[in-house]
């Protein structure tokens, strides 16, 4: 199975702070990685997939990039409403696998 | 509008059985992929399984941790999806979220349900 850990675990910033998560693939992945939001209580939301297109209706404040093992999400400015955990999943290969999970906290 | 609504979510004792439902709406239901993806208790996500469409067979792939004893089905002309999970383990107590997959250079889980939480405990 292709393990995917997510750094760090958790994260402390502040409004209009830049942050930044790491997803690394034990395997090559090509670009079939994804990244969800999600907050307590809800079902998590679709941000990007194949590592760098934002989903509709996604703020321009997220970016994705990476190919292969490694891959990143940032968030350019973070606003209130993004304080929330962060998956990866890569879609490469079955069983499709989500990385531990990132939350982000306000400091 | 996109939606998928999970139902059929509840207590069970280990060894039991339970069937969870997917009503989708809002876009053509038998031309995706859809997946089922479970929450443990203050836990991360796990995928449990996929089915694709019917110009791929309906084919299923599926978590070591549940092959065997779940099974997912769909029924096209009903817009739905099911989940029908047997030999029940505590640990299979989560909340699971039905979500609309596809395949090719984009693929992704673009949609999710609700969630619907099944408890399994004596």
């Amino acid at each position: 199975d292709i393990q995917l850990t997510q750094s760090p675990s958790f994260l402390s910033a502040s409004v209009g702070d830049r942050v930044t998560i790491t997803c690394r693939a034990s395997q090559g992945i090509s670009s079939y990685l994804a990244w969800y939001q999600q907050k307590p209580g809800k079902a998590p939301r679709l941000l990007i997939y194949a590592a760098s297109p934002l989903h509709s209706g996604v703020p321009s404040r997220f970016s994705g990039s990476g190919s292969g093992t490694e891959f990143t999400l940032t968030i350019s400015g973070l606003q209130p409403e993004d304080f929330a955990t962060y998956y990866c999943q890569q879609l490469d290969g079955y069983p499709l696998t989500f990385g531990g999970g990132t939350k982000v906290e306000i400091k | 509008e996109v939606q998928l609504v999970e139902s059929g979510g509840g207590l069970v004792q280990p060894g039991g059985s339970l069937r969870l439902s997917c009503a989708a709406s809002g876009f053509t239901f038998s031309d995706h992929y859809m997946d089922w993806v479970r929450q443990a208790p203050g836990k991360g996500l796990e995928w449990v399984g996929r089915i694709r469409n019917k110009a791929n067979s309906y084919t299923t792939e599926y978590a070591a941790s549940v092959k065997g004893r779940f099974t997912i089905s769909r029924d096209d002309s009903k817009n739905s999806l099911y989940l029908q999970m047997n030999s029940l383990k505590t640990e299979d107590t989560a909340v699971y979220y039905c979500a609309r997959g596809s395949s090719g250079r984009n693929r992704k889980l673009d949609y999710w349900g609700q969630g619907t939480l099944v408890t399994v405990s004596s």
